[in-house]
């Protein structure tokens, strides 16, 4: 079974920049969720994705980041403009009935 | 109160040492309790999952769940060097929504 798929691994933008992250679940997966690890910090939730609707999306900047699900499978997270305190690593996850939660490899953005 | 409360650690043990890792959490309808294990630079890895009260074993971990205290734990039995990570503890509800602790950072001396 493949694992979750994210890119780029790493990306190093200014602040005010955009930048955009894919993950590609596991096949079957219908939850995909996207985190942010702060270095230090465990990872916190941005957005959980039941198929293409949201779940969940109270703790995601709204006015910077947003988030797609188109066709209930792949996602997009992008964050515009971004700040220097969006330095972390954004974490994929998908589950399959609330259990199992796989996460991908992550990516590292370093805003500068 | 944050949702998923774990000791930041670090916690330090010998080798062949049991650890044991503690975490509270808030919400008294949480259904199902995670311990992850992350190394450095890698992204979480799923060591244990528990649904009822009682004790889990898998090999060397043991989880511990006691739903009337919100409390949920890992014992590392016969620590070993390579299991010097930071374990996260999390926990979702009913929605499916998986909530993180900060992380407990585990290191085993030889």
């Amino acid at each position: 079974e493949a694992g979750v798929a994210q890119s780029p691994r790493y990306k190093i933008i200014e602040k005010r920049q955009s930048v955009a992250f894919w993950c590609n679940p596991i096949s079957g997966h219908a939850t995909l969720y996207w985190y942010q690890q702060i270095l230090g910090q465990g990872p916190k939730l941005l957005i959980q994705f039941q198929n293409n609707g949201v779940v969940d999306d109270s703790q995601l900047p709204k006015d910077r980041f947003s988030a797609e699900r188109l066709k209930g499978v792949d996602s997009t997270l992008k964050i515009q403009p971004a700040k220097l305190e969006d330095s972390a690593v954004y974490l994929c996850a998908s589950s399959l009935y609330r259990v199992g939660y796989t996460f991908g490899s992550g990516t590292r953005l370093t805003v500068v | 109160q944050k949702e998923v409360e774990q000791n930041s650690g670090p916690l330090s043990v010998p080798e062949g040492a049991i650890a044991s890792l503690n975490c509270t959490y808030s919400d008294r309808v949480s259904q199902s309790f995670f311990w992850y294990r992350q190394y450095s630079g890698k992204s979480p890895e799923l060591i244990m999952s528990i649904y009822s009260n009682g004790d889990k074993e898998d090999g060397r971990f043991t989880a511990q769940l006691n739903k009337a205290s919100q409390y949920v734990s890992l014992l590392i039995r016969d620590s070993q060097p390579s299991d010097s990570a930071t374990y996260l503890c999390a926990v979702s509800n009913q929605g499916g929504k998986l909530i993180f602790g900060q992380g407990t950072e585990l290191s085993v001396k030889p």
